[in-house]
Parts: structure tokens; C-alpha cells; sequence
């Protein structure tokens, strides 16, 4: 089993639709969670921490579940800009920390 | 601020050629790592540094080696190429690795090896 996990998608969408990704992890060591997002052929840079309550970002919200071991993006009036890849990233302690990255989800927001 | 910046952006090497991707961030960062990316792989830790002068084995060392002679720097080499170290290199930095500590990424270098 990966230690995160996440759908690949793609997941289609309409312009101004609400979408949801979940991640899912295994590791109950896991200290830090993160969503990442990654343009075609670019760098991963950072959308959004994930803190325990639940923070929002403008169209963006994010969720942890520790019980289940999850975390949640949900984005808002998805626009075409949002076209990307979102990558689930926790941080684990483990002797050192690491960070492990999920797989990604792929988003494309259709006009 | 340049952030995170990586040379070379593209490379193509013969097997069995080496060479070294440089890394380099200006945020006075003291953790500094090297990742590569597959398809439906994710990225995975080859090598990573928590300082000046030190280094680490991350999850996928084999065939590459790394220095961090300089704080701002981080090199990895590869000595020997082989196809399937063919692949996107990303190279991040941290402040830090405590909680909500977030990394900061190159652009990347695109290496193909034949």
C-alpha cells in the first residue's frame, strides 16, 4: 500500500463547478499536510497547508480527517486556470522527516 | 529574490556519461533536496541535505551521488548514466522541517539518457 494515496482523475469539470479531491495516508506518524499544485511540464509550488481545524483559501478549502487518515481539497467556481495537477503532500516523522508525495489528481476545468 | 533555480533545464546523455545537475536557492535555506519525477510515480527522494557540508540517502540513491559544499548549493552527480535515470529532476529547499514547514521547487531538469 503507498503511504499516500490519491485518485489520478482526470476529473472533467465545468466552468463554475465545485470540485473535491481526497488523499488518503497511512502513516499515523504523519505530522504535516499540504496541497500542492503542478502546471504541465513545470514545478510543484504550494496551494495550500492543511491545518487540523480546516483553513480556506479564497475559492479554496482544505480538510484533514485524522481519524480516517485523510485529507480533502475542495475548490469553488472552478475556473480554467485551475487546470492542473494537485498534489497531495504529507510530512512524516520518521527517525528525520520526510515529505511524501502522492501521485496527484488531475483537474480539467472545460469551458 | 531568483528562489529555487536549477542548471542545466535539459540535458541529453550517452549511458555510461556523467554529469552534475546544480542547484542553487538564495532564501538562506538549511534543508535542500533532490527528487525525481516519473510518470504515475510521484516524486521520490534521492538525496537530501539538513546543512552545509552534510548529506542524506533518501528513498532512491542508487547511481547518484550529492555535495553540499555551500549553504546555497546542492550538486547532484550522476557518474555513470543509465536509461532509466532518465527522468524530470526537481531540486527544493526548507527552512525548515517542523510543522507546516512548506518546500520551495526548481524548475526542474529534464534528463534523457540514450
Amino acid at each position: 500500500r503507498k503511504e499516500v494515496e490519491q485518485d489520478p482523475g482526470p476529473f472533467n469539470v465545468p466552468e463554475g463547478a465545485t470540485v473535491a479531491f481526497n488523499c488518503t495516508y497511512s502513516n499515523s506518524a504523519s505530522q504535516s499536510f499540504f496541497w500542492y499544485r503542478q502546471d504541465c511540464r513545470k514545478e510543484p509550488k504550494l496551494l495550500m497547508s492543511v491545518y487540523s481545524s480546516g483553513n480556506e483559501d479564497g475559492r479554496f478549502t482544505a480538510q484533514l480527517n485524522r481519524a480516517s487518515q485523510y485529507i480533502s481539497l475542495l475548490i469553488r467556481d472552478s475556473k480554467l486556470s485551475d487546470s492542473a495537477t494537485y498534489l497531495c503532500v504529507v510530512n512524516i516523522l520518521s527517525g528525520t522527516y520526510k515529505y511524501i508525495f502522492g501521485t496527484g489528481t488531475r483537474l480539467k476545468v472545460l469551458a | 529574490n531568483a528562489g529555487v533555480t536549477q542548471t542545466p533545464k535539459f540535458r541529453v546523455l550517452k549511458t555510461g556519461q556523467s554529469m552534475t545537475l546544480l542547484c542553487a536557492q538564495d532564501m538562506n535555506h538549511e534543508y535542500m533536496y533532490w527528487y525525481r519525477q516519473d510518470p504515475g510515480m510521484g516524486l521520490r527522494l534521492i538525496h537530501y541535505s539538513v546543512g552545509e557540508g552534510t548529506t542524506a540517502k533518501g528513498e532512491v540513491p542508487d547511481g547518484y551521488n550529492v555535495s553540499r559544499l555551500k549553504k546555497q548549493n546542492f550538486l547532484l552527480g550522476l557518474e555513470s548514466a543509465a536509461p532509466s535515470q532518465t527522468s524530470v529532476y526537481f531540486c527544493a529547499s526548507s527552512y525548515s522541517v517542523a510543522i507546516n514547514s512548506e518546500q520551495y521547487f526548481g524548475p526542474g531538469t529534464r534528463l534523457t539518457v540514450t
